[in-house]
């Protein structure tokens, strides 16, 4: 299995809502990570999870809010987001954080804010 | 800070024809990682090919190769015998190396390939 699994593909809410995006791989992989990609332009880093800890935190607003309950799964927690974040969330994994390691990514969560 | 950048946001090719994608990098270390990643319409990026910057040689998977000129900071794909199934946004990415742990992706803004049949 060399997948990573993301779920829900698609997601609408409102600015008051709150919702998860879930990120799943069974590779034994120990790093991994959110990225958001807005229309036409390169994926950028949001987090960085390694051995289930946070390790990077690109400056993201508070209202994401990632969770990693353990080394297979990886949760990004909505709450109070605003049209802007409206993006594809692009979750990925690697071996073990090394810098020259392959990074195998999902198809991505499709989020619309209204 | 290091910056990527794509001169060519969008190119295309015959099928069965040879296509180069353009990067150059701008950075102050020494030990890095380059690498190719092609976006389908499916949206799953996915890894062509990497280079290790201390390896003078040029990485090669297949029908994709990589032009790795360190002292111009330029890292540019080639496509030989262009497929339909080649047809995607490419991205050119730089990563820092020598430390362990989870390291930033840099990206470049992207090149779009079509591929003409």
């Amino acid at each position: 299995d060399t997948e990573v699994t993301q779920t829900p593909k698609h997601l609408v809410m409102g600015m008051t809502n709150k919702k998860s995006l879930k990120c799943e791989q069974h590779m034994g992989h120990r790093a991994m990570y959110w990225y958001k990609q807005k229309a036409k332009k390169p994926p950028e880093l949001m987090f960085v999870y390694s051995y289930e800890k946070l390790s990077i935190n690109e400056s993201v607003p508070s209202r994401f809010s990632p969770e990693c309950p353990n080394s297979s799964l990886l949760n990004l927690h909505l709450h109070a987001l605003q049209p802007e974040d409206s993006a594809l969330y692009l979750c990925a994994s690697s071996q073990g954080g090394l810098t020259n390691e392959k990074l195998f990514f999902g198809s991505g969560t499709q989020l619309s804010v209204l | 800070a290091q910056t990527v950048t794509q001169s060519q946001p969008e190119m295309s090719v015959q099928e069965a024809e040879t296509v180069t994608l353009s990067c150059t990098y701008d950075t102050s270390e020494s030990d890095y990682y380059l690498f190719w990643y092609k976006q389908p319409p499916s949206r799953q990026m996915i890894l062509v090919i990497r280079q290790e910057a201390y390896k003078q040689q040029n990485a090669t998977e297949n029908r994709f190769s990589v032009n790795f000129q360190k002292a111009a900071k330029s890292f540019s794909l080639k496509i030989s015998d262009s497929q339909l199934g080649d047809a995607a946004m490419y991205f050119c990415a730089y990563r820092t190396g020598g430390r362990q742990g989870a390291q930033k992706l840099v990206f470049g803004q992207g090149t779009r390939l079509t591929i003409n049949p």
